[in-house]
């Protein structure tokens, strides 16, 4: 089936440093979504993309539907010690037929020392 | 507004057991799913429900029942529990009808499952 390659796994970085992460498929995406789980607490939407090129913003996050629609990047500025959790890259595949289910990565784990 | 309900939290069971997984929803949501995460796996999708009396399987269906008899509720049944299903299980719901809707997805806290 389709997967998604999210990199990297692991980040420990320190408070205040900048983070990037991107998910990466073989196959064309209609649609990109990052999701952010708290620890003990289920996946939240955190930003959504619908078109190539797209570039999205949510706070001090901002997301990007890469141009070949087979990628996505997300990045975090001025990482706080809140930011701590596991970002999920899901997309829904350019798909003929059928009903259209979304397909997670396998997550960016983010630890921020204070 | 409670959102996603998911009982119970925590559940140990012996390898043969069955039991079922409850999940409400209040927001009148046609999409309902239920996941299961894993370490290094990420989500993966076990059954869906596109409506009341409509559901079908995901990527992992495998030793799971489901049931959407109304729009507010979808449990998920392990007839006969396997180590292999501890695991934890998130259900998921989303608001419309079509494909167009359904990536937008409301999350339990989980249930945390072990099977001995």
């Amino acid at each position: 089936g389709q997967q998604l390659n999210q990199s990297p796994q692991s980040m420990f970085i320190q408070e205040g440093e900048d983070v990037s992460m991107n998910c990466t498929s073989s196959s064309i995406f209609n649609t990109w979504l990052w999701y952010k789980q708290d620890p003990g607490e289920g996946p939240v939407l955190l930003i959504a993309l619908y078109k190539a090129g797209e570039l999205t913003s949510n706070g001090r996050l901002t997301a990007q539907f890469g141009i070949t629609r087979k990628d996505s990047f997300l990045n975090i500025s001025a990482s706080i010690p809140s930011d701590v959790g596991i970002y999920f890259c899901a997309g829904l595949p350019r798909l003929w037929g059928g009903y259209n289910k979304l397909i997670f990565g396998a997550g960016t784990r983010l630890a921020v020392h204070p | 507004n409670a959102g996603v309900t998911q009982t119970p939290k925590f559940q140990v069971l012996k390898t043969g057991q069955s039991m079922t997984l409850q999940c409400a929803q209040d927001m009148n949501h046609e999409y309902m799913s239920w996941y299961r995460q894993d370490p290094g796996m990420g989500l993966r999708l076990i059954h869906y429900s596109v409506g009341a009396g409509i559901t079908d399987q995901g990527e992992v269906p495998n030793g799971y029942n489901v049931s959407r008899s109304t729009t507010e509720d979808f449990p998920l049944r392990l007839l006969s529990a396997a180590p292999s299903q501890t695991s934890v299980y998130f259900c998921a719901s989303s608001g419309g009808q079509g494909a167009a809707t359904n990536e937008k997805l409301f999350f339990g806290s989980g249930t945390q499952l072990s099977v001995l």
